[in-house]
């Protein structure tokens, strides 16, 4: 069981409400990241980190920002919510060593913007 | 956000038979590939990974299979279980990159 956590697990919120997702890790994983899946669908890179004040864009244009003030913490913000925003949000960390990039996995956040 | 899209490829055994589910991948330079399972409502879990220098690995119940020359990965699941229902994703990487780039995922769906 991987030791990474996403908080809330389900948010309903209206259009226009400022959010923001939480992740924590306790493994000490330099390397996090954010992906956006739609139900049933593949999983979409939007934003990672390599380190502490390290952020990067993914692959999939996304509106929302992150920061990475503290090794563990990895939260990702949605300014102004809209019901384009509906999705599940799972957040990953990942250390590379010893011939292996395995990322780990959060439960996930499920976002309904009404 | 929320879209109706293309339903994933499902893949149906029954209980104790082996389960094969198959990955096509496009970037030649790949040179590491990861298994992952996802069950409802949940984050993808972590299976089996493979360096391109293999061509099989081996785990508990599961095998990856590595075919560079046309660039497909298989996983063998034996004697399947009604727990191992679920999605399941591959992703690869290259060179010195921590970015995965994941599949499309197939759902694996266990009869009794």
């Amino acid at each position: 069981e991987a030791d990474i956590y996403q908080t809330p697990r389900y948010l309903v919120i209206g259009t226009g409400k400022k959010i923001t997702l939480e992740c924590s890790q306790t493994m000490g994983h330099d390397k996090m990241y954010w992906y956006q899946q739609d139900p049933g669908m593949e999983l979409h890179l939007i934003h990672y980190s390599y380190g502490v004040n390290s952020t990067e864009k993914g692959d999939l244009s996304s509106e929302s920002t992150v920061s990475r003030i503290r090794t563990e913490h990895f939260p990702l913000t949605l300014e102004s919510a809209r019901p384009s925003h509906t999705s599940q949000y799972l957040c990953a960390s990942s250390y590379r060593g010893k011939g292996e990039n395995i990322q780990y996995f959060g439960a996930g956040t499920r976002l309904s913007v009404l | 956000g929320e879209s109706v899209g293309l339903h994933l490829p499902t893949l149906s055994v029954q209980e104790g038979d082996n389960s094969i589910i198959n990955c096509a991948y496009s970037n030649s330079a790949s040179d590491y590939f990861i298994w992952y399972k996802q069950e409802s409502g949940k984050g993808p879990q972590f299976i089996i990974d493979i360096r391109s220098n293999m061509d099989k690995r081996q785990g508990q119940r599961v095998t990856v299979l590595l075919n560079k020359t046309v660039k497909h990965l298989s996983l063998q699941i034996a004697a399947t279980q009604p727990g191992d229902s679920a999605v399941y994703f591959c992703a690869e990487t290259a060179g010195t990159a921590s970015k995965l780039t994941f599949g499309t995922g197939t759902r694996l769906q266990v009869t009794l």
